[in-house]
């Protein structure tokens, strides 16, 4: 079975500084991948998707992300961080069964 | 907006009542997925629907149970309740059913069971 990891439940960054959202995986096939943004009192959004196609997604926003299968991972990335990124964030996976798995999320804070 | 529409959009009710959560999915989208949202055990795919017919299950308890009617809306109806069932239940419609497709996700139902 597919599941996801987000490591670091908190991630708070300065106005303009990288931003760097990390995610590992884990899949017994080919994984499809995704992250999802959710602002409060709201539903989920959706960044950008992995699907096996080219390994280095860029997505909405100025986010991006790079899968790299010898590390299981799919971090998110964005180079200079604004205040209108302050949100929660989802990794999740989805794989044959069709059902998808999400990490735990990530709340990113933007300082001033 | 998504274009995903569920109603209501708060409801609270007390332990050992049945409520029925609905989801109309966004215009020629055939596909709609259910999803619970708690502190405890996070975002949590149900049930997926596809043109009136189940395609995939997910962590959904037996006392829950969805279906997708013909004009394609979705209801999600929880019964017995219990205090842990208290959550964000979002409903996500896409085009197809293909794990590839974009989920669109609507803005929630906020249960609280009492």
């Amino acid at each position: 079975a597919q599941s996801v990891t987000q490591l670091g439940s908190h991630v708070s960054v300065s106005e303009g500084a990288l931003v760097l959202l990390r995610c590992n995986y884990s899949s017994s096939v080919p994984p499809y991948l995704f992250w999802y943004v959710q602002y409060p009192n709201q539903g989920l959004q959706l960044l950008l998707k992995y699907t096996s196609a080219a390994t280095l997604v860029k997505g909405i926003n100025g986010f991006e992300a790079e899968f790299k299968k010898s590390e299981t991972s799919f971090h998110l990335t964005k180079p200079s961080a604004h205040m209108s990124d302050a949100a929660e964030y989802f990794c999740a996976v989805r794989d044959n069964n069709n059902d998808m798995r999400f990490g735990a999320g990530t709340r990113l804070t933007v300082k001033p | 907006d998504s274009g995903v529409t569920q109603t209501p959009k708060h409801l609270i009710t007390a332990t050992g009542q049945r409520v029925t959560l609905r989801c109309s999915p966004r215009s020629g989208d055939l596909s709609v997925y259910w999803y619970q949202q708690s502190l405890d055990q996070g975002l949590q795919f149900l049930i997926q629907y596809y043109n009136g017919e189940e395609r995939a299950k997910g962590n959904i308890l037996e006392r829950f149970s969805a279906q997708q009617f013909p004009d394609l809306h979705s209801e999600l109806n929880l019964s017995s309740l219990e205090l842990g069932d208290s959550a964000l239940y979002f409903c996500a419609s896409s085009v197809g059913a293909s794990r590839g497709n974009e989920q669109f996700f609507g803005p929630g139902t906020r249960l609280t069971v009492l």
